[in-house]
């Protein structure tokens, strides 16, 4: 099994670009979730889905939008990128929620400037 | 709101020394704890979970960790460091408050390994 893929690995955005970073897994997990990683933040909940066709906010969504189409992936879209988005995102998977544990991707580092 | 703090961003240890990484929640109800290792340019990947039973708790790589409700803290130990533990690492409490949706993430502690 693959696991948690996250396409691209790097990528540079000049500001008001957009962009959209792919995740898939084939765990067959119910729950997904996109996370931005900045220095001494730890994780920060962008979006966040219960299953397909099922999508919530979490803490900083603002500037990005998803979708979750099939039960394997669930694409970030950034519109009109900004400075401020320039950071490490994670896409994770999880069979269900509560005590079960989340399966990382690699992640994607985007730069805008 | 749910929130997790881990005392020291950054800790150094020398090798063959224990390690201890700490970890503190607020909810007055037990949640779903779990700490996580972060290798550079790597992702998260799960080093042990409490749910409920045995408070002591043993993880991957020699790892365990011990829930204490009367402290709200879930601290993560190893009773000798190896320049392999050199990673960053983060305590995350599963949101009661979100009917356990969401997965609160503490700010993270990196650790060093001194030979």
């Amino acid at each position: 099994n693959a696991g948690v893929t996250q396409t691209p690995k790097f990528r540079i955005l000049k500001i008001g670009q957009s962009m959209t970073l792919q995740c898939t897994q084939d765990m067959n997990h119910n729950y997904m979730y996109w996370y931005r990683q900045d220095p001494g933040m730890g994780l920060k909940l962008i979006y966040y889905s219960v299953g397909a066709g099922i999508t919530d906010k979490g803490e900083v969504p603002n500037g990005y939008n998803v979708s979750r189409s099939t039960t394997e992936d669930f694409p970030l879209r950034l519109e009109l990128a900004a400075p401020s988005q320039t950071s490490v995102y994670f896409c994770a998977s999880s069979y269900s929620k509560g005590l079960y544990e989340q399966y990382f991707g690699p992640g994607t580092r985007l730069t805008v400037t | 709101a749910q929130s997790v703090t881990q005392l020291g961003s950054h800790v150094s240890v020398s090798e063959g020394a224990l390690v201890l990484l700490r970890c503190n929640y607020s909810s007055s109800v037990p949640p779903y704890l779990f700490w996580y290792v972060q290798y550079p340019n790597q992702g998260l990947q799960l080093l042990l979970k409490y749910t409920t039973g045995a408070t002591l708790v043993k993880g991957i790589n020699g790892f365990e960790a011990e829930f204490k409700k009367s402290e709200t803290s879930f601290h993560l130990t190893k009773p000798s460091a190896h320049m392999s533990d050199a990673a960053e690492y983060f305590c995350a409490v599963s949101d009661r408050g979100t009917s356990y949706d969401k997965v609160i993430f503490g700010p993270g502690t990196s650790l060093s390994v001194i030979p």
